[in-house]
């Protein structure tokens, strides 16, 4: 896991609730990922940061938001879950040419 | 948004038999094409990072060959063992950006 948390582990919430999952390294990596997994389509990139405060889009990014305040700790807020966001969410952290993966948070939005 | 593609979706196979894969990307702006092992309940870890065109990687039982000028990379499972059962997954890497692009992955399982 190269260092990678990720907390809660398994989360079930209701529709129209907010949702912050949190993912921590401790190897220092400048590069941190935020990627959902779903059946059909592999890891599809969410948002990604390249330094503190410093973050980015990805390919499905709508509806969700990330913070990164510190080098260690990298967030993703659903403002408000919604069905569709039920999903395997994973962290990653290292560089352009290199990830290491957190175990996995499986989210269930009911 | 690129498109990586990897085949078989599925594959079963006995155990002791060679198996392999494909992963095709594209050809353009490449800056490196990684393979990852996953098994189920647990992360992707990291097989190969492959940069050159025409690089060869090998880990044991496992190699990835791979051809930038046409776009695709294959990945060879010698002697197939019930322990090799897990989802592969290739990622595209290109020169611009600083995204992985993953294939949706070739999931192996080995019959004892």
């Amino acid at each position: 896991d190269a260092g990678i948390t990720q907390s809660p582990r398994h989360k079930v919430t209701e529709t129209g609730t907010p949702v912050t999952l949190r993912c921590h390294q401790t190897e220092n990596h400048r590069y941190m990922y935020w990627y959902r997994q779903d059946p059909g389509h592999g890891l599809r990139l969410i948002h990604y940061s390249y330094g503190v405060k410093d973050t980015d889009k990805g390919e499905v990014s709508d509806g969700y938001s990330v913070s990164r305040s510190k080098t260690e700790d990298f967030l993703l807020t659903l403002e408000s879950a919604t069905s569709s966001q039920t999903s395997v969410y994973f962290c990653a952290a290292g560089t352009p040419g290199e990830q290491f993966f957190g175990p996995g948070t499986r989210l269930t939005v009911l | 948004i690129l498109n990586v593609e990897q085949s078989p979706q599925s594959l079963h196979v006995q155990e002791g038999d060679s198996t392999n894969f494909t992963c095709s990307f594209p050809s353009s702006n490449f800056y490196a094409l990684h393979w990852y092992r996953w098994e189920t309940a647990k992360s992707p870890e990291a097989l190969f990072v492959m940069t050159l065109n025409g690089d060869e990687k090998k880990k044991g039982r496992i190699s990835a060959t791979l051809n930038t000028k046409e776009g695709y990379s294959y990945l060879y499972i010698k002697g197939s063992q019930p322990e090799d059962s897990a989802t592969y997954l290739c990622a595209f890497n290109p020169n611009t950006g600083n995204q992985f692009y993953f294939g949706t992955g070739t999931s192996l399982t080995v019959i004892p």
